[in-house]
């Protein structure tokens, strides 16, 4: 069984400030990773994703995660955060094409002035 | 990009009703969509598999006499609550496979269930 684990439901960062958002994972096959952003009342966007290759990657919106295997991790960072940021993330993993997608709990970030 | 639709965005309705709501692949087939629930300040807890031509599959306390999933084309899948209760307010957001890409999900916007 597949599961994920986001550390702090809440984080706060400073407008400019580095964003770091924390996802552990749990799985029994090379999973496949992805972060999403949803903005209040609104679906899903995707971020970024992991399937293969490159470890580290990059999405959208100048985020970027990096896949580490043996820590079973795939936080998301941006170096500079900018109040557009501010939305619930989710991070996401599937172990097979066209299975279900297993969520994380979600982090809210919120971006100071 | 590959789109899914969702419809309605927002329904309110009266204990006891039905709702219907449908998930659209607007330029691309799907035999296989996915349900989700996701309730205020929580993630999204996948409710049934739905399957074009079959039945769909529930999840571990899903009811599927009150949830009921119709796939009846490849690119159209409803979801009917029956006999709402306010308890069933949520939002509901399906998935369908991307085509040609099948570890990516397109999701669909969302619909917003206020029973009251």
């Amino acid at each position: 069984a597949q599961s994920v684990t986001q550390l702090g439901s809440h984080v706060s960062v400073s407008e400019g400030a580095l964003v770091l958002l924390r996802c552990n994972y749990s799985s029994s096959v090379p999973p496949y990773l992805f972060w999403y952003v949803q903005y209040p009342n609104q679906g899903l966007q995707l971020l970024l994703k992991y399937t293969t290759g490159a470890t580290l990657v990059k999405g959208i919106n100048g985020f970027e995660a990096e896949f580490k295997k043996s820590e079973t991790s795939f936080h998301l960072t941006k170096p500079s955060a900018h109040m557009s940021d501010a939305a619930e993330y989710f991070c996401a993993v599937s172990d097979q094409p066209g299975n279900q997608f297993y969520f994380g709990t979600g982090t809210s970030l919120t971006v100071i002035p | 990009g590959a789109v899914v639709s969702q419809h309605p965005s927002w329904v309110i309705c009266k204990s006891g009703t039905s709702v219907k709501i449908e998930c659209r692949s607007l330029d691309f087939q799907a035999t296989t969509m996915f349900w989700y629930r996701q309730f205020p300040k929580q993630s999204l807890m996948l409710m049934a598999t739905s399957n074009e031509g079959s039945k769909a599959t529930y999840e571990q306390g899903v009811e599927k006499d009150k949830f009921l999933i119709n796939h009846a084309s490849l690119t159209l899948s409803t979801l009917t609550v029956t006999s709402a209760h306010p308890e069933d307010s949520s939002f509901y957001i399906c998935s369908a496979p991307a085509s040609g890409r099948a570890y990516e999900q397109y999701f669909g916007p969302g619909t917003r269930l206020t029973v009251t």
